[in-house]
């Protein structure tokens, strides 16, 4: 059974400071590893895509990287905004069923 | 492009009540899954589908139908609405194959049960 952990659950950062988001996942047959934003009230919107095949991928100020081996995946976030301040979900896709399981998620304040 | 449309936004329901929440996407994506998001508790997988007529349950199923009779659609059943699925229902869909590029998620539906 894929299971899906974030850490650290909750975290608070001044502007500016580069910070590193952590999910680890129990399933080495994962397909792929998705990050999703979520602001309060909202739905998800997708970050980034890492398929099995890749180490990591980039868009703007953030960086994810996965290691199937380890089971870990990390979301990097370069020069953080107050506009970051959001909950964090890194989900897993089963190889063998297709399923996407969740983290808890990571709630990021970035403060002025 | 609507990509992934769920109806209503909102819902309110007595106990007992029976409703569907609707879900359609036009990507003609394979997979399809419904998940709640309850304050705590993360987004929690209720039922998926990897094709037409092909249904089967997640970690909470309990107290909820589903039916896949095309691509399109993958409406999810109430049959006798329950104060414990007072929740932020979510639907996804995602194309199937040795690339699976992710998942699209629909903006929810926010159910409260009185």
């Amino acid at each position: 059974k894929q299971e899906v952990t974030q850490i650290p659950a909750a975290l608070s950062v001044p502007e500016g400071e580069n910070l590193v988001l952590n999910c680890s996942f129990t399933d080495s047959a994962i397909y792929n590893l998705q990050w999703f934003r979520q602001d309060p009230g909202k739905g998800l919107t997708s970050l980034l895509l890492i398929q099995s095949s890749q180490r990591e991928q980039t868009s703007g100020r953030l960086n994810a990287s996965l290691d199937k081996s380890s089971g870990r995946s990390t979301l990097y976030i370069a020069a953080s905004q107050p506009g970051d301040s959001a909950t964090y979900l890194c989900a897993g896709t089963s190889g063998n069923t297709g399923k996407l399981i969740f983290g808890q998620g990571t709630t990021l304040q970035v403060k002025p | 492009n609507a990509g992934v449309t769920q109806t209503p936004k909102f819902q309110v329901l007595k106990t007992g009540q029976s409703m569907t929440l609707q879900c359609a996407q036009d990507m003609n994506h394979e997979y399809m899954s419904w998940y709640r998001q309850d304050p705590g508790m993360g987004l929690r997988l209720i039922h998926y589908s990897v094709g037409a007529g092909i249904t089967d349950q997640g970690e909470v199923p309990n107290g909820y139908n589903v039916s896949r009779s095309t691509t399109e659609d993958f409406p999810l059943r109430l049959l006798s609405a329950a104060p414990s699925q007072t929740s932020v229902y979510f639907c996804a869909s995602s194309s199937a194959g040795q690339a699976i590029y992710g998942y699209t998620f629909g903006s929810g539906t926010r159910l409260t049960v009185v």
